[in-house]
């Protein structure tokens, strides 16, 4: 069965620093997706990436994927405290199937 | 546009005993998810509906857990009885046929003593 790994499992940064959390899959990407979690809440979507190569950004959050080494990375400029959360990726397994998620990276941002 | 909702939000329950979830999906979104997601995990899905059909339940612990969704609408989770184990959220997400965006409601904090 697929399995997404996370990476770092948390994470603390100064505001006003750049960061990067990866997420790696054991098979073949059908597309992924980034979720942004609060502590006890429901997801919130950010970004979804279907072909390799793709780089989508929000406002100060990009993310990229990388078919070939089965990765994607998510990145955060100038960090402040509203980036703080559990950011969690996901992935069908193929087309339309539910999401398969990595086990979150928790991230604070500290003044 | 309204979201996917859910109810309780929170709910505390001994062990042996049964619980129910409500999850009503955003309006026309005829894929309907239940998730279960226990501390420090990512979610990982119980079932899946399209439509009043059921697309996976794979992952359903059959013998304590049911769900329905009689009208193609909203949808009901139910655990007979409850295990320590079962402490979790349980998210509930909806997505249009053919999405590939999962939109998720704000979850249903399940602990159980």
């Amino acid at each position: 069965s697929q399995e997404l790994e996370q990476s770092p499992q948390s994470l603390i940064v100064q505001e006003g620093k750049n960061l990067t959390i990866n997420c790696t899959s054991s098979k073949t990407l059908y597309g992924l997706y980034w979720y942004k979690q609060k502590y006890g809440e429901g997801l919130i979507f950010l970004m979804m990436l279907q072909k390799g190569g793709e780089e989508k950004s929000h406002e100060k959050i990009t993310a990229k994927l990388d078919e070939k080494k089965q990765q994607s990375s998510l990145h955060i400029t100038a960090s402040q405290p509203s980036h703080a959360g559990i950011y969690l990726c996901g992935a069908p397994k193929s087309g339309n199937t539910p999401l398969v998620f990595g086990k979150g990276t928790r991230l604070s941002v500290i003044a | 546009e309204a979201g996917v909702a859910q109810s309780p939000r929170y709910k505390i329950i001994e062990k042996r005993q049964s619980v129910a979830f409500w999850c009503n999906p955003i309006s026309g979104h005829a894929t309907l998810y239940w998730y279960q997601q226990i501390l420090g995990q990512g979610p990982k899905l119980l079932i899946q509906f399209q439509n009043n059909g059921v697309v996976d339940d794979s992952q359903l612990p059959k013998d304590r857990f049911s769900a329905e969704r009689l009208k193609g609408v909203d949808s009901t989770l139910k655990i007979q009885p409850a295990k320590l184990e079962d402490s979790a959220v349980y998210l509930c997400a909806s997505s249009l046929p053919g999405g590939r965006e999962q939109f998720f409601g704000p979850g249903t904090r399940l602990t159980v003593l």
